[in-house]
């Protein structure tokens, strides 16, 4: 199985923060990566595909980066409603994997 | 818009099998694959399996000798069955949708609210 392993697993931020969350795959993936964001309670809702390409209806302030084992999200400027945990998954081969998340706390 | 809604028991005992429905309203089942993804209570997100509307289907090897997913899609219907259950098994279980595009750009859109599975004696 291919490892997806993020850091950090939290984060203390404020609004109007840059953030930026890693996500390193055990073996390249290529382009295969997605992201989710998943706020308490609530199911997981997709937020990028295909390392880059925002879902429709999610703000631009949200973007993603990388290839091969070594991918990034980031979000420009954090808003109130942006903090949930966030987890990549890889869609190189199944199964199917996910980070183990990356949660973002008040600070 | 396609939404999706898990139903099923929410407690169990050990050594039962779990079986779990997801309707799907807002669309067709046809040409998309389906899958199941369960998250244990303040874990992370682990895929199970999918089934392709004609019936073709992919488990994870580490839950394959326990998993069954079919589909009627004359009932916008698919399903899952895990058998011999254990508190390890205790978990928020979600039905998505897998678009898969083509090669291998597959993502889960959109998601169940998720129905939790308690398994206690």
């Amino acid at each position: 199985d291919i490892q997806m392993t993020q850091s950090p697993s939290s984060l203390s931020v404020s609004v109007g923060d840059r953030v930026t969350i890693t996500c390193r795959a055990s073996q390249s993936i290529a382009s295969y990566l997605n992201w989710y964001q998943q706020k308490p309670g609530k199911a997981p809702n997709l937020l990028i595909y295909a390392v880059s390409s925002l879902q429709t209806g999610v703000p631009s302030r949200f973007s993603g980066s990388g290839s091969g084992t070594d991918f990034t999200l980031t979000i420009s400027s954090l808003q109130p409603e942006d903090f949930a945990t966030y987890y990549c998954q890889q869609s190189y081969s199944t199964p199917y994997t996910f980070g183990q998340g990356t949660e973002l706390e008040i600070k | 818009q396609v939404q999706l809604q898990e139903s099923g028991p929410g407690l169990m005992k050990p050594s039962e099998t779990l079986s779990l429905t997801c309707s799907v309203s807002g669309g067709s089942m046809s040409r998309y694959y389906w899958s199941w993804i369960r998250q244990p209570p303040g874990k992370g997100l682990e895929w199970i399996g999918y089934i392709y509307y004609t019936g073709t289907t992919n488990y994870n090897p580490s839950l394959k000798s326990r998993v069954t997913i079919s589909v009627e899609t004359s009932q916008n219907q698919f399903s899952l069955k895990l058998t011999s259950v254990s508190a390890a098994d205790t978990a928020v279980y979600y039905c998505a949708r897998l678009i898969a595009v083509a090669g291998r750009d597959d993502w889960f859109d959109p998601w169940g609210q998720g129905t939790l599975v308690t398994v206690s004696s």
